[in-house]
C-alpha cells in the first residue's frame, strides 16, 4: 500500500544551523511529494512541491526538497534555521482513497523546535 | 480572496450531540476534503468530495457524515458525537489534478467532545 514516513518525531537544531527533515514514500509510480508546514494553531500550509523533471524543487521560506528515486526519498532542508522556522512540518503525496491528487495522505509529522 | 474557511473555530460537544463543521471556499475548486489530525497520527481523511453532488468516504469515515449541494461548501456532520472525535478538524480544497494541484487548507476547527 501506498504510504509517506518522516522518521522523525521531533528535531532541534540551533538557530543558524542547517536543517534535514526526512521523508521516505512507498509507491509505485513516481509520485507527487509536498511538504506542508503548521504553526501552532494555524492550518497548514504549502512549501514546494514535486510532480517531475528537475529533482530539486524550490520552495517559499528559503526551504528546497530533493526527489531521491533510489532512496525512496523527499527530504527537505534549509541551509540556515531562523527561529521563526519553529513549526510542525507534515510530507505528503496523493492519497489512494481520494481517487486524485486533490486528497492527500500525509506523514505523521516532524515538530521542529528552533534554539536561540 | 478568503480561500477555505471554516467556522466555527473552538467548539465543545456533549456525548451524544450532533453538530455540523462548516467548511466554504471561494477558488471554484472542484475537489474538496475533511481531514482530521491527531497527535502523532498526521492528517487522516474522512471524506472527500469531486464535485457537486458527488462524495466519497475516506480512511476514517465513520460517525461523520457529508453533502455537496454547491462549488462553494462542504459540511461535515457529526451525527452523535463520541470522545472518540475529539480532535482538530481540517477542511481543504484543491483543483484538478495534474501538475498544479496543491491543496489549500483552512484554519482549523478543534472540537472537544466530553
Amino acid at each position: 500500500a501506498q504510504s509517506v514516513t518522516q522518521p522523525d518525531i521531533h528535531i532541534t537544531v540551533s538557530e543558524g544551523a542547517s536543517l534535514e527533515l526526512r521523508c521516505n514514500y512507498s509507491y509505485g509510480a513516481t509520485p507527487y511529494l509536498f511538504w506542508y508546514v503548521q504553526s501552532p494553531g494555524q492550518g497548514l500550509q504549502l512549501l514546494l512541491k514535486y510532480f517531475s523533471g528537475d529533482t530539486l524543487v524550490q520552495g517559499i521560506k528559503g526551504f528546497e526538497a530533493e526527489f531521491k528515486r533510489s532512496q525512496s526519498s523527499f527530504n527537505l532542508r534549509k541551509p540556515s534555521v531562523h527561529w521563526s522556522d519553529a513549526a510542525e512540518y507534515f510530507c505528503a503525496a496523493p492519497n489512494p482513497y481520494g481517487g486524485s491528487q486533490g486528497n492527500l495522505i500525509f506523514g505523521k509529522g516532524t515538530k521542529l523546535s528552533v534554539k536561540p | 480572496n478568503a480561500g477555505v474557511t471554516q467556522t466555527p473555530k473552538f467548539q465543545v460537544l456533549k456525548t451524544g450531540q450532533s453538530m455540523t463543521l462548516q467548511c466554504a471556499q471561494d477558488m471554484n475548486h472542484e475537489y474538496m476534503s475533511w481531514y482530521r489530525q491527531d497527535p502523532g497520527m498526521g492528517l487522516r481523511l474522512i471524506h472527500y468530495s469531486v464535485g457537486a453532488g458527488i462524495t466519497d468516504q475516506g480512511e476514517v469515515p465513520n460517525g461523520y457524515n457529508v453533502s455537496r449541494s454547491t462549488t462553494e461548501d462542504f459540511p461535515l456532520r457529526l451525527l452523535s458525537a463520541a470522545p472518540s472525535q475529539t480532535s482538530v478538524y481540517f477542511c481543504a480544497s484543491s483543483g484538478w489534478t495534474g501538475r498544479n494541484t496543491e491543496a489549500f487548507f483552512g484554519q482549523g476547527t478543534r472540537l472537544t467532545v466530553v
